[in-house]
């Protein structure tokens, strides 16, 4: 089965604080993202990643920033916490292109406080 | 530019009932269209997806949605709610490697 793995679930940080959230997948996925949750906001994009040490902004990277060593492992990084970062945080992942079976795979979430 | 809206923010129905969920598009070509499921704090699930030929697609749970292209529409729909489906509804646009999500629509279920 297929699995996306985001290593914390709930956090609670401090301003200022470097914060490190960890999503690893098992499916060789060659693409992978990182997505913000807010009431009435939906889902939007902070970054992704086609490819190892590879990456691209989304919608709203500021005050973020991303590494990916490794294919399986695409890590998010806030330099330093603020509380308008307070928010659930969505790791997927999806084999290149769209065709014929493609779909994002979803971790189940990492909700952060910052205090 | 992409873009996906779900007109409806919060709908309620009884347990039992139908239902049918909302989604509108804007896309330049032939959308991949994507209707997902969060249950409370948890991540997003693949309902039905939409790729190509039959327009009406059957998913999990018992949903299937509608691609009404003269419209722009992907309506999700149910004809027997049950308790259970109470959760968050996604609909998303895919376009290249990226996907457009709307701002979701909360369905609550009362008995």
């Amino acid at each position: 089965d297929v699995k996306v793995t985001q290593s914390s679930r709930y956090l609670v940080k401090r301003t200022g604080e470097k914060v490190f959230l960890e999503c690893v997948q098992d499916m060789d996925h060659e693409n992978m993202f990182w997505y913000r949750q807010d009431p009435g906001l939906g889902l939007r994009l902070i970054y992704f990643s086609y490819d190892v040490k590879m990456k691209e902004k989304g919608d709203i990277p500021e005050g973020y920033s991303v590494s990916r060593e490794k294919k399986e492992r695409f890590s998010l990084i806030l330099e330093s916490a603020s509380t308008n970062q307070t928010s659930m945080y969505l790791c997927a992942s999806t084999p290149p292109g769209l065709d014929p079976t493609g779909e994002l795979f979803f971790g189940e979430g990492s909700r952060l406080t910052v205090l | 530019a992409q873009s996906v809206t779900q007109p409806d923010i919060h709908i309620t129905v009884s347990e039992g009932a139908s239902l049918e969920l909302r989604c509108n598009y804007s896309y330049g070509a032939t959308p991949y269209l994507f209707w997902y499921v969060q249950s409370p704090g948890q991540g997003l699930q693949l309902l039905l997806k939409y790729f190509s030929g039959d327009t009406l697609v059957q998913g999990i749970k018992g949903f299937e949605a509608e691609f009404k292209r003269s419209q722009s529409s992907f309506n999700l729909r149910k004809p027997s709610v049950h308790w259970s489906d109470a959760a968050e509804y996604f609909c998303a646009v895919g376009a290249g490697n990226q996907f457009y999500f709307g701002t979701g629509t909360s369905l609550t279920v009362i008995p």
